[in-house]
């Protein structure tokens, strides 16, 4: 069964530090997402992506992240000069398009740890 | 803005009880409402979801039925077994085509042989 794969499961970086959290989505799906959940609370929505843009942000998404395409199959989420608190589970998720509840499929999720 | 709200856990339960998990949600118009399971290590899987009014999303003898007159979406199951030992997400997306999901905090449920 095609699911979506995240590498790493763990990444403990320092604070400044630039991370890249790495996604693989399902090949015939065209929109992608990356969501966060801080422990012990709500996961939320930080971007989509679609068309090789971004389609959609929340505040959370401000100019320290970035996201990126690189080849046919990859989905990066760039976090530049990280801080204590972007300390989080991240989830990627695609969808194919079209009409209606479109299910998403999510990744298991990259436990970032900001010491 | 859209919001969804689900009752705290951990809950903890015996094998075969009934399990209730709550979520009620605020949205403008006319959301699509979905629960995601979580078991350990392991992403976020849809378990069920709900497109309109008084439809039932049923899996894996869950079910929930969308509300509108209460604005919730209760999740339920008659007799919970060990393997549900999960985290239940409950989470509504406004809107058709692929907007994004609003999540509730998380239910840990733990059953118990």
């Amino acid at each position: 069964e095609p699911e979506v794969t995240q590498t790493p499961s763990h990444q403990v970086t320092q604070m400044g530090q630039e991370v890249i959290l790495r996604c693989v989505p399902i090949s015939n799906h065209l929109y992608f997402y990356w969501y966060r959940q801080i422990l012990g609370q709500k996961v939320e929505f930080l971007v989509s992506f679609y068309n090789n843009e971004i389609s959609e942000k929340s505040e959370i998404f401000d100019d320290q992240f970035s996201v990126e395409r690189p080849d046919g199959s990859n989905f990066t989420l760039k976090i530049r000069s990280t801080k204590l608190e972007d300390s989080a589970m991240y989830f990627c998720a695609s969808s194919r398009q079209g009409e209606g509840s479109t299910e998403a499929f999510f990744g298991q999720g990259t436990r970032l740890t900001v010491v | 803005g859209d919001s969804v709200t689900q009752m705290e856990g951990p809950v903890t339960l015996s094998e075969e009880a009934f399990l209730t998990i709550n979520c009620t949600y605020t949205a403008t118009g006319y959301p699509s409402l979905f629960w995601y399971v979580q078991y350990p290590g392991e992403g976020l899987q849809l378990l069920l979801k709900a497109t309109k009014a008084d439809d039932k999303g049923s899996n894996k003898g869950f079910e929930a039925t969308y509300r509108k007159e209460t604005t919730s979406f209760h999740l339920e199951k008659g007799s919970v077994q060990v393997s549900d030992s999960a985290v239940y997400f409950c989470a509504l997306r406004t809107r058709s085509g692929n907007t994004p999901l609003v999540f509730g905090k998380g239910t840990r449920l733990s059953v118990i042989a």
